[in-house]
Order: structure tokens, then C-alpha cells, then sequence
């Protein structure tokens, strides 16, 4: 059964930079089926898609928030990370990792998800 | 403000049906991408409900149901239990300005 382990620093001083692990198991990291990505959920934004990664490198970022987010994937440790730069109190969220899946035309959805952790940035 | 729509919240007593709404525009549901809901009880992630439009995934009752109309969704649970309190959100992807998977701002269900 695949789990999927967030992990990383609950406490980010602005501007420093929000970074995340997400550790899978249960399921190869190398799937050509699907995508690995972030989502965030805080009470001022809802629940926001971040950026999705697939094993071979390929990224697809948010536009609104493309220009500070970095994914990326080591597959010898079934894990993908985060980067978020500049962070601000706005970016305060409890961040999940969810596996994509059904990725055809636009259409993924989000099958499974870790169990979330919140980071709070603040000085 | 959400790309799309949901009302904030609804009730129903136990035994009841009840429908909740997600209303897009022609650059996501209307452009025929898939909806997908998501219930995320309190205090968890959220998980998958219904995919493309009206599939159950694995293990979820068949009192849970979607639907899909023109530039708007809708996701039906008969039969409603105290177990179905919880929050529940449509997504699709948009091709707008965005072009991102979008999710609706939630509707919180009560279950009287």
C-alpha cells in the first residue's frame, strides 16, 4: 500500500527558503504512470496546487507561484522535495504530498496524499 | 476567491440525500475536463471521492455519486450518515490564465 511521508521544518523565518521532503513507499518512485506533486491548504487560500513532478525530471509548476517553487526527484531514495524561496507569512500552510494519477489530457487527480504538515513562516 | 464555485456549507439529517454543488466556467468544467471530489474529514488529508466526473475509486460506498452538466458538478450522497461530516472539494484543471489543477473553496457538511 502506498504511503507517502512528508517531512521538514515547521517554523521558516521570512524570506528564508520553505523546504520539504516527501518520502514514498509501497510504490516505485520510477512509475511512468504517474506524477508526484505538492498541495497546500491554509484558511485564507483554500487548498492550492503547487507543482506536480513525474520520476524523469519533467516539472510543472503553478503559474502564480513559478517563479519561487523548484521541485525536484532522487529516485535511489524514493523521495521528492519542495523549494520555496522568499517565503512569507502568506505561504504559511499545512503542505501535502499527493500522488497524481490519470494524467491525460488535464485531467489528473490527486489519489493518494500524505498526511500533511503544516509550516509556519514567521520571524 | 476560488476558481470554483461550492457553497460554503449544507446539512441534511441522517437518511437524508443531499447535493452539493460546483459551479465553473467554459476554461475548466465547461472545456470538458474531469471533476474530481475530495472529502477530507476533520483533522486529515483529503481523499479521493470521485474521479472523472462519476467513478468511484476502490472503497467507496456507492451512496457517494457525481455528476457533470454543462459548466457545473455536482456530488449526491444518499443515505447520509454521521460519518459523512466533513469537508468536501470538487478540482478540475483550468486552461485559463491559471493553467493549473484548481480546487473549489469546500463545502462543509453537517450532518444534524
Amino acid at each position: 500500500q502506498l504511503h507517502l511521508q512528508e517531512s521538514g521544518p515547521g517554523l521558516v523565518k521570512p524570506p528564508e527558503t520553505l523546504s520539504l521532503t516527501c518520502t514514498v513507499s509501497g510504490d516505485s518512485i520510477s512509475s511512468r504512470d504517474h506524477y508526484w506533486g505538492w498541495v497546500r491548504q491554509s484558511p485564507g487560500r483554500g487548498l492550492e496546487w503547487i507543482g506536480k513532478i513525474h520520476y524523469i525530471g519533467s516539472t510543472y509548476y503553478n503559474p502564480s507561484l513559478k517563479s519561487r517553487v523548484t521541485i525536484s526527484v532522487d529516485t535511489s531514495k524514493s523521495q521528492y522535495y519542495l523549494r520555496l524561496t522568499s517565503a512569507t507569512a502568506a505561504d504559511t500552510a499545512v503542505y501535502y504530498c499527493a500522488r497524481l494519477v490519470g494524467c491525460s489530457g488535464g485531467s489528473c487527480r490527486f489519489a493518494d496524499w500524505g498526511q500533511g504538515t503544516l509550516v509556519t513562516v514567521s520571524s | 476567491q476560488s476558481v470554483l464555485t461550492q457553497p460554503p456549507s449544507m446539512s441534511g439529517a441522517p437518511g437524508q440525500r443531499v447535493t452539493i454543488s460546483c459551479t465553473g466556467t467554459s476554461s475548466n468544467i465547461g472545456a470538458g475536463y474531469a471533476v474530481n471530489w475530495y472529502q477530507q474529514l476533520p483533522g486529515t488529508a483529503p481523499k479521493l471521492l470521485i474521479y472523472a466526473n462519476n467513478n468511484r475509486p476502490s472503497g467507496v460506498p456507492d451512496r457517494f455519486s457525481g455528476s457533470k452538466s454543462g459548466t457545473s458538478a455536482s456530488l449526491a450522497i444518499t443515505g447520509l450518515q454521521t460519518d459523512d461530516e466533513a469537508d468536501y472539494f470538487c478540482q478540475c484543471f483550468d486552461s485559463s490564465l491559471t493553467d493549473s489543477w484548481v480546487f473549489g473553496g469546500g463545502t462543509r457538511l453537517t450532518v444534524l
